[in-house]
């Protein structure tokens, strides 16, 4: 079965310092890779996709993220934080012939000024 | 354009009631799933449709939840004898094909579900 682990449950960085933020992944197949971005009393916004096209996926608000099969990684980073980039983040997968989505507990991203 | 639209935004409820939640997705979308966010969790999948076909009804946790989407645009869940641990955010997203094809869901806002 798939499943997401994000370590960290909250992570704290210093504004214009470096954002990384760890999912890894287990999926027998090739998966589907997604960092989502929760705001307060909001639904998921996606930030980038991973859909074996490229294994560095550029995405929205500056974040990126690398897919390393070896790894089973999917780590979201970004290199200068903003006060605007706190939220919950969220990686998620889905395996070939899966519809759903199967998330992390998340990562609460604090920005300090 | 519109985005998925999920009404109420925010519901209370005595144990025992019912309660019915709407979702309507992004015109055009195929698929349509609904989840279940609980306080400082990660969604969980509840069911999947493929416009009026629920194709895939595994997460739902008990026979209470049921789910519809008869014409293959609005959905609703709906929660029969409400309990407390039903309380929580529920999530709808829809998306062009699925997540099988890469294509990602887009979610609507939730509705918070608090049962008294």
């Amino acid at each position: 079965a798939q499943s997401v682990t994000q370590l960290g449950s909250h992570v704290s960085v210093s504004e214009g310092a470096l954002v990384l933020l760890r999912c890894n992944y287990s999926s027998s197949v090739p998966p589907y890779l997604f960092w989502y971005v929760q705001y307060p009393n909001q639904g998921l916004q996606l930030l980038l996709k991973y859909t074996s096209a490229a294994t560095l996926v550029k995405g929205i608000n500056g974040f990126e993220a690398e897919f390393k099969k070896s790894e089973t990684s999917f780590h979201l980073t970004k290199p200068s934080a903003h006060m605007s980039d706190a939220a919950e983040y969220f990686c998620a997968v889905s395996e070939g012939g899966a519809q759903k989505l199967v998330f992390g507990q998340g990562t609460r991203l604090t920005i300090n000024p | 354009g519109a985005g998925v639209s999920q009404s109420p935004r925010y519901k209370v409820a005595k144990r025992g009631q019912d309660v019915a939640l709407r979702c309507d997705p992004i015109s055009g979308h195929v698929s349509l799933f609904w989840y279940q966010q609980a306080l400082g969790q990660g969604p969980e999948f509840l069911t999947y449709f493929q416009n009026e076909a629920q194709l895939d009804k595994s997460g739902l946790p008990s026979d209470r939840f049921f789910a519809e989407r008869p014409e293959g645009s609005v959905s609703t869940l709906k929660i029969q004898r409400t309990q407390q641990e039903d309380s929580a955010v529920y999530l709808c997203a829809s998306s062009l094909e699925g997540a099988r094809f890469g294509q990602p869901q887009h979610f609507g806002d939730g509705t918070r579900l608090s049962i008294l």
